[in-house]
């Protein structure tokens, strides 16, 4: 079965900082993998996803994440965060179920704090 | 604007109540989606559907129903049957495709038990 790991349940950075955010995800087939933000009582947004092609993938925000299939990772990555990107961030494995449909597999979120 | 309601923003319910969680969508998405997300577990899937007229159970169902009547409305009862409704959901839609296709998430509705 599919399944989707975020190691980090919180993580603190400093304003500026460079900020890599872990996902590692488990699936027998080729993965649609997504990286979604969510602000504190809100929905969930997309910054951005991979479906195939180029391994690196650019998003909003100035977020970028790396497809690496041989560790099985999709890690978020921001040169120089902002304190508008505290939020939680949620690492999702697209795929096909037994009867034709499609779902996504969500990890358990990592809480990103921002300090002065 | 093209988007994804929910209402309302907060719900309480009171023991052995039945109550609804309406999600309505203008982005003309076949698919339709149910989330719980409750702190540290992530987003947990309760129904989904494809198309109108047509749903599956996801993987927490017990003690939801829901109906899909119509393309643009999805909406979600929890029963007196689920005994820890308090959460967070959230609703989102997407167009069904041969690849998968981006999910795009209502602001969500939180249920409270009082």
């Amino acid at each position: 079965a599919q399944s989707v790991t975020q190691p980090d349940i919180h993580i603190t950075v400093s304003e500026g900082a460079s900020l890599e955010l872990r996902c590692n995800y488990s699936y027998g087939a080729t993965p649609y993998l997504f990286w979604y933000v969510q602000s504190p009582g809100q929905g969930l947004q997309l910054l951005l996803k991979y479906f195939s092609g180029d391994t690196l993938v650019q998003g909003i925000k100035g977020f970028e994440a790396e497809f690496k299939r041989s560790q099985s990772s999709f890690n978020l990555r921001k040169p120089s965060v902002h304190w508008s990107d505290a939020a939680e961030y949620f690492c999702a494995v697209g795929f096909i179920s037994n009867f034709g449909n499609e779902k996504l597999t969500f990890g358990t979120g990592t809480r990103l704090t921002i300090i002065p | 604007d093209g988007g994804i309601t929910q209402s309302p923003k907060y719900l309480f319910r009171k023991e052995g109540q039945n109550v609804t969680l309406s999600c309505e969508q203008n982005l003309n998405h076949d698919a339709m989606y149910w989330y719980r997300q409750d702190p540290g577990q992530g987003l947990r899937l309760i129904y989904y559907s494809q198309i109108v007229n047509d749903f599956q159970k996801g993987d927490i169902a017990e003690g939801y129903s829901v109906s899909r009547e119509k393309k643009e409305s999805f909406p979600l009862t929890v029963t007196s049957a689920q005994k820890n409704p308090t959460a967070f959901y959230l609703c989102a839609s997407s167009r069904p495709g041969v690849y998968q296709e981006t999910q795009y998430f209502g602001p969500g509705t939180r249920l409270l038990v009082l």
